[in-house]
């Protein structure tokens, strides 16, 4: 769903530990999925992505899960690293009219690591 | 690198003066979106063009204006700006309108409001 808070939730990892990185979306017709990594001062980059009729999809050292049964999506990074800090949003891609698609962005989640 | 490039990236403006951000892509894509990102939000879509055609968010309010002369260059218009406008401002384009082509953002320019 759309964000509404002003204050980010944070995870603080170890350097070399995994992160697991929750979403909650509301809308079950929702058949496509994004997570996008911003760091300070810049715009948001594209992560990984997964469609509905997957529950899981890994990239390089990050993986997806999706669980539709309950409308959530989890972002896994394994063997976090300094250069994983940031914010991570998940966002729902949905076809608007003909004419684009909308990204709904979940709320965000901070990331820190320590090292 | 093709890119989506925007300038500039800090923009100061006051209570009220006009002022335009711009956005251009080298990626030839059909679609450009702008996007209004507050201090620890979600960015949030103000509008965004398919070729030509003009698609506006409801509650994009009326202060806000988008050109987009050709395919690689959109603007986004602040007609008054308010304090309540000030936020990064984000650009972001995509190959089309299938619901997998990726959106690709630019840096962003962070408006301030004096």
């Amino acid at each position: 769903g759309e964000n509404v808070g002003l204050h980010l939730p944070t995870l603080s990892v170890q350097e070399g530990d995994n992160s697991i990185i929750n979403c909650a979306y509301s809308n079950s017709a929702s058949d496509y999925f994004i997570w996008y990594k911003q760091e300070s001062g810049k715009g948001p980059q594209f992560i990984i992505d997964i469609r509905s009729n997957m529950d899981k999809r890994q990239g390089q050292r990050v993986t997806v899960l999706l669980n539709k049964t309950v409308k959530h999506l989890s972002l896994q990074i394994a063997a976090t690293q300094p250069g994983d800090s940031a914010v991570y949003f998940c966002a729902e891609n949905m076809p608007f009219k003909a004419a684009g698609n909308k990204l709904t962005f979940g709320g965000g989640t901070r990331v820190l690591v320590k090292p | 690198d093709a890119m989506v490039i925007q300038n500039p990236r800090y923009q100061v403006t006051q209570f009220g003066k006009p002022v335009t951000l711009s956005c251009s892509q080298t990626l030839n894509h059909n679609v450009m979106y702008w996007y209004q990102q507050k201090s620890s939000q979600a960015p949030k879509l103000l509008f965004h063009y398919y070729d030509k055609d003009f698609n506006n968010e409801a509650d994009t309010p009326d202060n806000f204006q988008s050109r987009r002369p050709n395919t690689s260059f959109c603007f986004l218009d602040i007609r008054s700006p308010g304090l309540g406008d000030a936020a990064m401002y984000l650009c972001a384009t995509s190959r089309g309108p299938s619901l997998t082509d990726t959106q690709y953002f630019g840096p962003g320019t962070r408006l301030t409001v004096l």
